[in-house]
């Protein structure tokens, strides 16, 4: 079974700067997805960024980037020039390829931009 | 814009009463998918479908139920609710192989 680990409960950083979500994942599979989610205290789910695991490039979305390092099984999220709007639940959600099936997800982070 | 919407934002019901939580998707995806999350243990699969009428236990499926009879909408049961099953409940629905797309979320208060 997969299981994706996010060791940071809580992170803060100040407006502007930089900061490095953690995730990590177990599996046996060679072919999968890796998703951050962001859930505002709005509430709604938002999906963040996506990775294939078979793309050597990691992928970017605007200040979003992620650090995919398939053989550590290591998929950090990286957020530039913080923003207030920023502040949220990060969830990083793991799913297996040419699956119907649920994703796993973490346990969450959850991320305060201070002014 | 992909759109899930779940029938209420707030629940409070009794100890015993039967409830049913609501969600319908308008963009004909085949999956969808009912968590709850609650602190510290992120979100958590209680059932999927797949399909019209099909459905599949996730990861704590006892004392839920489930009904698909139209792809737009997915029911969750609580068929004698408790209070431990208060907590914050999530609706999401995909097509096959592309990420979720979540509803607003219904707190549901057991008292």
């Amino acid at each position: 079974a997969q299981t994706v680990t996010q060791s940071q409960p809580e992170m803060s950083v100040q407006e502007a700067e930089t900061v490095t979500l953690s995730c990590t994942y177990d599996t046996s599979e060679s072919n999968y997805y890796l998703f951050w989610y962001k859930q505002p205290p709005s509430r709604q789910m938002i999906l963040v960024i996506r990775q294939e695991a078979y793309k050597q490039q990691n992928a970017t979305e605007n200040r979003f980037s992620v650090n995919f390092q398939k053989a550590a099984k290591s998929f950090s999220l990286k957020i530039s020039d913080s923003q207030l709007g920023d502040t949220a639940m990060y969830f990083c959600a793991f799913m297996k390829h040419n699956y119907g099936q649920n994703f796993v997800f973490g346990p969450g982070t959850r991320l305060s931009v201070l002014p | 814009d992909v759109k899930v919407t779940q029938s209420s934002r707030y629940l409070v019901k009794r100890t015993g009463e039967k409830v049913f939580l609501e969600c319908v998707q308008d963009m004909d995806h085949e999956n969808m998918f009912w968590y709850r999350q609650d602190p510290g243990l992120g979100l958590r699969l209680i059932y999927f479908s797949y399909d019209v009428k099909m459905k599949e236990k996730g990861d704590i499926p006892e004392g839920y139920s489930v009904s698909r009879e139209k792809k737009e909408r997915f029911s969750l049961i609580l068929e004698s609710a408790s209070t431990n099953q208060t907590s914050m409940y999530l609706c999401a629905s995909r097509p096959l192989n592309q990420p979720q797309h979540f509803g607003d979320g219904t707190r549901l208060s057991i008292l």
